[in-house]
């Protein structure tokens, strides 16, 4: 199974800061890779598919790069709206394999 | 507009049986390659199965394997998960999710979940 690793687990940032949020996969996966954002409470909204594809209706504050096993999730300059927990997803075989997040909160 | 809409979830006791369901709207649902993903109270996400568009292909993770089957009737346009020899680690909330088509597999449209509670 491919095994995806995030970092940081959560970071305090500010409104108008720049986040920056990575993923490793295990092994090499091309471009094979998403990124998803969840509020508490609700369901995860797909933000960035084949790692930098920016998902329609989402707002272009993210943007996602890297191939291989190293990817990269950026919100240019942080909302409020955009304080949530983060998840990457490895789409190249299954088992899909989710990241164990990353809490954005409120500095 | 589209639509997962996910019910069935309830408290069930170790060992019992539960059979979800996930009705689809506003798409062609015989189109799409259909997942479920679980998330259990306070932890990430978890991917549980995958169903073909037309159900003949399925997969499963090994926590759930030989005790859930993921099945779909695309005339009715829903997807179900039946879950037996249910344990304490099945806790969780279940997503459906539909499969966003063309290469690799990333997941577009989520329902609002269910929520299973296993315990005596």
């Amino acid at each position: 199974d491919i095994q995806t690793t995030q970092s940081p687990s959560s970071v305090s940032a500010s409104v108008g800061d720049r986040v920056t949020i990575t993923c490793r996969a295990s092994q090499g996966i091309s471009n094979w890779l998403a990124w998803y954002q969840q509020k508490p409470g609700k369901a995860p909204k797909l933000l960035i598919y084949t790692a930098s594809n920016l998902q329609s209706g989402v707002t272009s504050r993210f943007s996602g790069s890297g191939s291989g096993t190293d990817f990269t999730l950026t919100i240019s300059s942080l909302q409020p709206e955009d304080f949530a927990t983060y998840y990457c997803q490895q789409a190249n075989s299954f088992p899909l394999t989710f990241g164990g997040g990353t809490k954005v909160e409120i500095k | 507009e589209v639509q997962l809409v996910e019910s069935g979830g309830d408290l069930v006791q170790p060992g019992g049986s539960l059979r979800l369901s996930c009705a689809a709207s506003g798409f062609t649902f015989s189109s799409y390659l259909m997942h479920w993903v679980r998330q259990a109270p306070g932890k990430g996400l978890v991917w549980v199965s995958r169903s073909s568009s037309d159900g003949s292909g399925t997969t499963y993770a090994d926590s759930v394997k030989g005790r859930f089957t993921i099945s779909r009737d695309n005339a009715k346009n829903t997807l179900y998960l039946q879950m037996n020899s249910l344990r304490a680690e099945d806790t969780a909330v279940y997503y459906c999710a539909r499969d966003k088509g063309g290469s690799g597999y990333y997941m577009d449209v989520w329902g609002k979940g269910t929520t299973v509670t296993v315990s005596s």
